[in-house]
């Protein structure tokens, strides 16, 4: 079955760089990937997805790369504020049977 | 508003005490999920429902029971909690539109059991 794997467990950058957490899938049918943002102590919220057919999606600071080949995608968020701190989950989906299948989570700190 | 409700927020039960979380959602979603959340183990399915009377484990159902007599509810139930059941448990939903995969999580019940 499908396997995602999340790094890093943990991401400390200083605000205003860039940040990076990407993850690694084993099923090449999967074709959906989202990521969640969850806030200390809130439910998790999806921030952006990506389908298979595209290679790289943008919302203001947040942005999803998507390597079929490699079998790997990535968060991007740039400009980093105290509001990005948090876990971050990505996860990967084969759309026809409505399964997501999760990574660990990064948690996010960004330092003043 | 369009959202899931989870009842309990907070739970602290003895060992053996039969407990039910009740969740529900207003959107008329197909697909409802209960996940537990433990650090460095991230969210863990433990049940899911695909539709009326239509439930199946996820990756760890030991210990727990669900139910699904209407779109609406979907209840988690313990029937003899033990302390490794302690967590954080999510309920999430789903519309049944195979395009669109964004889950609406409920807010979530924290669970100690003693």
């Amino acid at each position: 079955g499908e396997n995602v794997e999340q790094h890093p467990s943990t991401l400390s950058v200083q605000e205003g760089d860039s940040a990076v957490i990407k993850c690694t899938y084993s099923d090449s049918a999967s074709n959906y990937f989202p990521w969640y943002k969850q806030e200390l102590g809130k439910r998790p919220q999806l921030i952006i997805d990506i389908r298979s057919n595209v290679g790289e999606k943008k919302d203001q600071r947040i942005a999803v790369t998507l390597n079929k080949t490699a079998k790997h995608f990535s968060l991007h968020i740039t400009e980093t504020q105290p509001e990005d701190s948090a876990v971050y989950f990505c996860a990967a989906s084969i759309n026809s049977n409505y399964q997501l299948i999760w990574g660990a989570g990064t948690k996010l700190i960004i330092k003043p | 508003e369009a959202q899931v409700t989870q009842n309990p927020r907070y739970l602290i039960t003895v060992t053996g005490k039969k407990l039910t979380v009740t969740c529900s959602q207003n959107m008329n979603h197909e697909y409802m999920s209960w996940y537990r959340q433990d650090p460095g183990l991230g969210l863990r399915q433990i049940y899911y429902s695909m539709n009326v009377e239509v439930t199946d484990k996820g990756d760890v159902p030991e210990g727990y029971k669900v139910s699904r007599k209407e779109k609406r509810n979907f209840p988690l139930i313990l029937e003899s909690p033990s302390p490794n059941q302690t967590s954080l448990y999510f309920c999430a939903s789903t519309p049944d539109e195979r395009a669109s995969m964004s889950y609406t999580f409920g807010s979530g019940t924290r669970l100690t059991v003693v």
